[in-house]
């Protein structure tokens, strides 16, 4: 069974401080994903990740910067968590998209609240 | 621009009754399509998934889903539903366009209530 685990299932944080939300995948996927869930909006995507070493922007990267330096983790980082910042964090992993039409495996999540 | 729709927020169904979640996608090519499900709290579990072929898929938890491309509708069905079927419900797809990481895009989700 492929398996996403997240290092948090909940994390308070006060505004300011510098967060690392970490995430491992044990498929030897190439690609990895940050996602943040907020009722009403669905998943929005953070960053993604092709390759160690690499990465991409996606929708909403304000604020937030990631790290790859080896192909199972991958780490989101808040450079200073502010309160609009609060959310549902979910870590997603997938095949390169020629051998796995973009089905992406889920991690359970980390629940962040900024004080 | 890639998008999927589900045109329902919140669906109220009662026990041992038939489902129906709605999922709509606007793509230039035929897209790979996915339902998830996420309980409270948990992250997402795939139901089942579409690339090609028949477009009657099955998946787990006795959940099915339709392709009809005429319609542009990937909807999800499920004959009884179990009060264990309360959740929240995503469809997503994607493309391949030739490298990189191609990603998935979400619907907003529908959430399924269950009533005894």
């Amino acid at each position: 069974d492929v398996k996403v685990t997240q290092s948090s299932r909940y994390l308070v944080k006060r505004t300011g401080e510098k967060v690392f939300l970490e995430c491992v995948q044990d498929m030897d996927h190439e690609n990895m994903f940050w996602y943040r869930q907020d009722p009403g909006l669905g998943l929005r995507l953070i960053y993604f990740s092709y390759d160690v070493k690499m990465k991409e922007k996606g929708d909403i990267p304000e604020g937030y910067s990631v790290s790859r330096e080896k192909k199972e983790r991958f780490s989101l980082i808040l450079e200073s968590a502010s309160t609009n910042q609060t959310s549902m964090y979910l870590c997603a992993s997938s095949f390169a998209a020629d051998r796995s039409y973009n089905e992406q495996f889920f991690g359970p999540g980390t629940r962040l609240t900024v004080l | 621009a890639q998008s999927v729709t589900q045109p329902d927020i919140h669906i109220t169904v009662s026990e041992g009754a038939s489902l129906e979640l709605r999922c709509n996608y606007s793509y230039g090519a035929t897209p790979y399509l996915f339902w998830y499900v996420q309980s409270p709290g948990q992250g997402l579990q795939l139901l089942l998934k579409y690339f090609s072929g028949d477009t009657l898929v099955q998946g787990i938890k006795g959940f099915e889903a339709e392709f009809k491309r005429s319609q542009s509708s990937f909807n999800l069905r499920k004959p009884s539903v179990h009060w264990s079927d309360a959740a929240e419900y995503f469809c997503a797809g994607g493309t391949y366009s030739g490298g990189g990481a191609d990603g998935l895009t979400f619907g907003k989700g529908t959430h399924l209530i269950i009533q005894p």
